[in-house]
């Protein structure tokens, strides 16, 4: 156990829905990253949140949004929804935010759309 | 554009052998790089990891190497026992920076 949830594990919704998924850090964790991970694809790293601030950005879309809120859990909002976002969701926290101290992973969302 | 690359999906190896599992990067700019686990249904784990002033690091039963020359790291695993049996992702980043660059993973199946 990481220590990071995500909630929910599975999510089937169909195109052009919305979407939020929620992560909670480790406990003293400051830092929150979010990644994707499509079939047959490696994790593709999204976005991160840095004690409340956006940190970087990675691939993106514009129809994706997250925000991390006081308590430091945050959210991934996915809107407009298509086929091509079905994949494991990832959730990852650090202590620092550097890339020297490892990132902790969730067990993931699984989002699938019809 | 795949800027750290693990050209193969997967690697079957007999329990007690060694599992060499390969890695290549393509940014020069990468200093640092992190080798994670990952079991079906769960999250990866930080497995070991190698910083660009080293060309070894070992962890109990892993070895990283990483040839700077080359771009190549692999993943050294002796002896191999069937718990293994996982995805292994390799990682790269920059310093300074905090986010990760993942390959694709290689599924490692070890057989009793």
């Amino acid at each position: 156990d990481s220590g990071v949830t995500q909630t929910p594990k599975h999510l089937i919704t169909a195109t052009g829905q919305r979407v939020t998924l929620r992560c909670s850090p480790r406990s003293g964790d400051l830092s929150v990253y979010w990644y994707q991970q499509s079939l047959d694809q490696g994790l593709q790293f999204l976005i991160q949140y840095y004690n409340g601030e956006e940190r970087a950005k990675g691939n993106i879309l514009e129809r994706f949004s997250a925000q991390q809120f006081p308590d430091l859990h945050s959210e991934l909002n996915l809107s407009s929804l298509e086929l091509g976002d079905s994949a494991l969701y990832f959730c990852a926290s650090s202590d620092t935010g550097l890339e020297m101290n490892e990132q902790f992973f969730g067990p993931g969302t699984r989002l699938t759309v019809l | 554009d795949q800027q750290v690359k693990q050209n193969s999906p997967s690697l079957s190896v007999q329990e007690g052998r060694i599992s060499i599992l390969n890695c290549d990067y393509t940014n020069s700019m990468f200093d640092y790089f992190l080798w994670y686990k990952k079991y079906p249904a769960e999250g990866p784990t930080f497995l070991i990891s190698i910083s660009s002033i080293k060309d070894k690091n070992e962890d109990g039963r892993f070895t990283v190497f990483l040839n700077k020359s080359a771009k190549h790291l692999s993943l050294h695993i002796v002896p191999s026992q069937p718990g293994d049996s996982a995805v292994y992702f390799c990682a790269a980043t920059n310093s300074g920076y905090s986010t990760l660059t993942f390959g694709k993973g290689t599924m490692l199946l070890v057989s009793p």
